[in-house]
């Protein structure tokens, strides 16, 4: 089955720089690849994703990117805020057999004042 | 609209006694999961269910049975609680499109 790696397990930045989170994934067949932000104590929720006909996608200060070739995507976010300190992970999942998605193990995001 | 709904938030079992895990949907989603979280291990999928009158399992499915009662529910039960199965459960629904919206989660303690 899919397996899915993430790197770095913890992330610290200073407020106003730039975060990036890697993810690779093994299974070539894999083409939707979503993003989630977990606050403490709160549910996984969607911040952005991307689908494999496609290399990148902008949202204001969150952009993902995927190199299918090397099997990877990462995430990037632009002018950090202490509102983005949360768990971050990513996920893959191949069309049909259920849209199961396959999780990273999660990067924990701290923006330091 | 609720979204999906999970019920109990907060549960402590006893070693070998029993519980089932309700989740229900009402965004007319036709696939549902059954995740645990643990810590540094993301979310792991127990079983699945891509539409009414199926289920499958997925990557840890030993220790739990579930149920797609009709298409807005789907249930998890634990038949003989075990402390391993401590965890953080969440219950998902996604469209076609495989956006998942997910649930509360249950935090379950087992001692």
């Amino acid at each position: 089955g899919e397996n899915v790696e993430q790197h770095p397990s913890t992330l610290s930045v200073q407020e106003g720089d730039s975060a990036v989170i890697k993810c690779t994934y093994s299974d070539s067949a894999s083409n939707y690849f979503p993003w989630y932000k977990q606050e403490l104590g709160k549910r996984p929720q969607l911040i952005i994703d991307i689908r494999s006909n496609v290399g990148e996608k902008k949202d204001q200060r969150i952009a993902v990117t995927l190199n299918k070739t090397a099997k990877h995507f990462s995430l990037h976010i632009t002018e950090t805020q202490p509102e983005d300190s949360a768990v971050y992970f990513c996920a893959a999942s191949i069309t049909g057999g259920g849209n199961k998605l396959t999780f990273g193990t999660g990067t924990q995001l701290k923006v330091e004042l | 609209n609720a979204g999906v709904t999970q019920t109990p938030k907060f549960q402590v079992l006893k070693t070998g006694q029993s519980m089932t895990l309700q989740c229900a949907q009402d965004m007319n989603h036709n696939s549902m999961y059954w995740y645990r979280q643990d810590p540094g291990m993301g979310l792991r999928l127990i079983y699945y269910s891509a539409s009414e009158g199926t289920t499958d399992k997925g990557e840890v499915p030993n220790g739990y049975n579930v149920s797609r009662l009709n298409k807005r529910e789907f249930s998890l039960r634990l038949e003989s609680a075990a402390p391993s199965q401590t965890s953080v459960y969440f219950c998902a629904s996604s469209e076609e499109d495989r956006t998942y919206t997910f649930g509360s989660g249950t935090r379950l303690t087992v001692v």
